[in-house]
């Protein structure tokens, strides 16, 4: 089973943030939070990855709790193009297998 | 950078017939590739891991016999539906990892239709 829990959907208007919450609470010390989304009918696409600082690059930041049991990934300035569902995930290694939930399925709406 | 190609994208294919479908990494070595399957409006349900070399583990309830997997180098692994029905039409996707850290890179997947 997923060990994260993710709104099932979100909406949020063309050029606001979009603020994507997840919770993990039976998060471990070596785990880390990856993010990934699917625009429809293509394969998943890496967005950015944390153990407990803050992340960002140039798709997205990361921001993780002290406690390490949530997180929110932010798109700054969505577009419609981010339309698509994005997969909280908490695992080891990138070699450790990854447990897919439902994900949050964003629509940006112009 | 780290790219990962599928092939083919879609392949219709008849009831009882076997369908190969290969992912590469075009720009990096991967040891380990994993393979999911995506039924309509579903998440990614994976279903074996491939590592170079050796045979590929399976996750409970998929038939090894029927979803062949061969990792037979660094940059390309292959996923063989043996005597294929028609419910095994889905979503086939690959990822492979270049690194230790820094998360799994996904192939565009490979829809397969069986007749």
């Amino acid at each position: 089973d997923a060990k994260t829990t993710q709104p099932t959907s979100m909406d949020c208007a063309e050029g606001r943030a979009a603020n994507l919450p997840c919770n993990h609470s039976t998060i471990s010390g070596n785990e880390y939070v990856y993010w990934y989304r699917q625009i429809h009918s293509q394969g998943p696409q890496y967005i950015i990855h944390g153990l407990k600082n803050n992340e960002t690059n140039e798709m997205a930041s990361l921001i993780i709790t002290e406690d390490r049991k949530s997180s929110t990934l932010i798109l700054p300035h969505a577009t419609l193009r981010d339309t698509a569902v994005y997969y909280c995930i908490v695992g080891g290694t990138s070699y450790d297998k990854v447990i897919f939930g439902p994900g949050t399925s964003l629509s940006v709406i112009p | 950078g780290a790219v990962v190609s599928q092939h083919p994208s879609r392949v219709i294919c008849k009831s009882g017939t076997s369908v190969k479908i290969e992912c590469r990494s075009l720009d990096f070595q991967a040891t380990t590739m994993f393979w999911y399957r995506q039924f309509p409006k579903q998440s990614l349900m994976l279903m074996a891991t491939s590592n170079e070399g050796s045979k590929a583990t399976y996750e409970q309830g998929v038939e090894k016999d029927k979803f062949l997997i061969n990792h037979a180098s660094l940059t390309l692994s292959t996923l063989t539906v043996t005597s294929a029905h028609p419910e095994d039409s889905s979503f086939y996707i690959c990822s492979a990892v270049p690194g230790l850290a820094g998360g799994q890179y996904f192939g565009p997947g490979t829809r397969l239709t069986v007749t």
